[in-house]
């Protein structure tokens, strides 16, 4: 199992450009995740999903699109880039929801928005 | 809504030192995790931990939950090198997703 990869490792972006961070399990797990790291505020959630054709908004979704039409792949996607943007962004899944589940992360990607 | 606070932000330790780490959320929860982030790395699941008063022991890593659910710790015995990273605890109220602490920062001096 390559458990949970995320693509690309490393981006620059300018700000207004639009792009789309990949995300896939193949832990056949329902719930998965994106998290946004930055230096003394640990991980914020940003959007998340319970399955495939169900997204929700986390606590800091504005800015941020999400879908999930399979049970492998959660991409996230930034509409409009923004300095504020800057971040390590991590995908995380979990079999489900449920208290009792530990969360597998991906290795991050290292966005920076000019 | 629901927060979870860590202390210390950073902790530098000789090795061989003690650490530990304090975990506080604003609610009671239901369940906690413990993360470790090498860094530059993920965060990688350590323990959870659920009942009220519990304790459990990874190897040299003591994990407690507070009697009223709202509050846990993790202790490092004897530091190692290998022990450097950030540590975060995650609480969870049930039905919501886990919150995440900010996490405290160990270095550890050979």
């Amino acid at each position: 199992n390559a458990g949970v990869t995320q693509t690309p490792k490393f981006q620059v972006l300018k700000t207004g450009q639009s792009m789309t961070l990949q995300c896939a399990q193949d832990m056949n797990h329902e719930y998965m995740s994106w998290y946004r790291q930055d230096p003394g505020m640990g991980l914020r959630l940003i959007h998340y999903s319970v399955g495939a054709g169900i997204t929700d908004q986390g606590e800091v979704p504005n800015g941020y699109n999400v879908s999930r039409s399979t049970t492998e792949d959660f991409p996230l996607r930034l509409l409009s880039a923004a300095p504020s943007q800057t971040s390590v962004y991590f995908c995380a899944s979990s079999y489900r929801l449920a208290s009792y589940n530990e969360q597998f992360f991906g290795p991050g990607t290292r966005l920076t928005v000019l | 809504g629901q927060q979870v606070m860590q202390i210390p932000q950073y902790q530098h330790v000789q090795e061989g030192e003690d650490f530990t780490t304090y975990c506080n959320s604003s609610t009671t929860l239901s369940n906690i995790q413990w993360y470790k982030q090498r860094p530059g790395g993920h965060p990688v699941f350590l323990i959870q931990l659920v009942k009220s008063g519990e304790v459990k022991k990874q190897k040299r890593l003591t994990f407690q939950f507070g009697e009223a659910k709202k509050n846990s710790s993790l202790h490092i015995t004897a530091t190692q090198t290998t022990d450097v990273g950030t540590y975060f605890c995650a609480g969870k109220v049930s039905g919501q997703n886990f919150v995440f602490g900010p996490g405290t920062r160990l270095s550890v001096l050979p």
